[in-house]
């Protein structure tokens, strides 16, 4: 069964230091998003993105927040200049163009930000 | 107000129990509805979506009434795998959107 992949499982990272998060979208999904997890909270969305341009971003989703599909597989997100409040997960997700919404998320990447 | 609201549990039943969860949403203009559900520290897996006329899958059943903005997920026969934490999600639009997440009701299904 086709499935989203993200690496690393896990980064650490200094404040102030850039981070670059990668997913593998599934093969046939032309959807791709970004939520977040702070470690007890809800899944936030932080940017959806289509055809090459973002399609949405919320609030969280700074000038220090920027995505990116470098070639035909993979969309990375990459954070500037981390604080301590970045910390937490970040799961990519991914869905076709079916009008379901349905999104499947991969298995996360947990960012920790000293 | 919060966008979805869920119970936050935890629910403690017995293997073969029937459980019930709700969640209410504040926008009466969403559109598509789903329940997730999350292991501890893993990423959320889609259960099922929300149909008007109501769905179900196995021993699985969920329930929307938009008059009153109510989803509700009905677990029969419950399992030990079954426990996790049940994440009602909406999005306010048709079509590929932002998904908004609910904090997840936690169950736990005890031998």
């Amino acid at each position: 069964e086709p499935e989203v992949t993200q690496t690393p499982s896990h980064q650490v990272t200094q404040m102030g230091q850039e981070v670059i998060l990668r997913c593998v979208p599934i093969s046939n999904h032309l959807y791709f998003y970004w939520y977040r997890q702070i470690l007890g909270q809800k899944v936030e969305f932080l940017v959806s993105f289509y055809n090459n341009e973002i399609s949405e971003k919320s609030e969280i989703f700074d000038d220090q927040f920027s995505v990116e599909r470098p070639d035909g597989s993979n969309f990375t997100l990459k954070i500037r200049s981390t604080k301590l409040e970045d910390s937490a997960m970040y799961f990519c997700a991914s869905s076709e163009d079916s009008g379901s919404n349905e999104q499947f998320f991969g298995p996360g990447t947990r960012l920790t930000v000293l | 107000r919060k966008e979805v609201e869920q119970d936050p549990g935890p629910f403690n039943v017995p293997e073969g129990a029937t459980v019930a969860f709700n969640c209410t949403y504040s926008n009466s203009a969403s559109q598509s509805f789903f329940w997730y559900r999350q292991d501890c520290r893993k990423e959320p897996k889609l259960l099922m979506s929300v149909y008007s006329s109501g769905n179900e899958d196995g021993r699985f059943t969920a329930q929307l009434n938009r008059a009153s903005q109510y989803i509700s997920l009905l677990i029969r026969d419950s399992k030990l795998s079954d426990s996790a934490t049940y994440l009602c999600v909406v999005s306010l639009y048709s079509g590929n959107t932002p998904l908004v997440f609910g904090k997840g009701t936690r169950l736990s299904v005890i031998a």
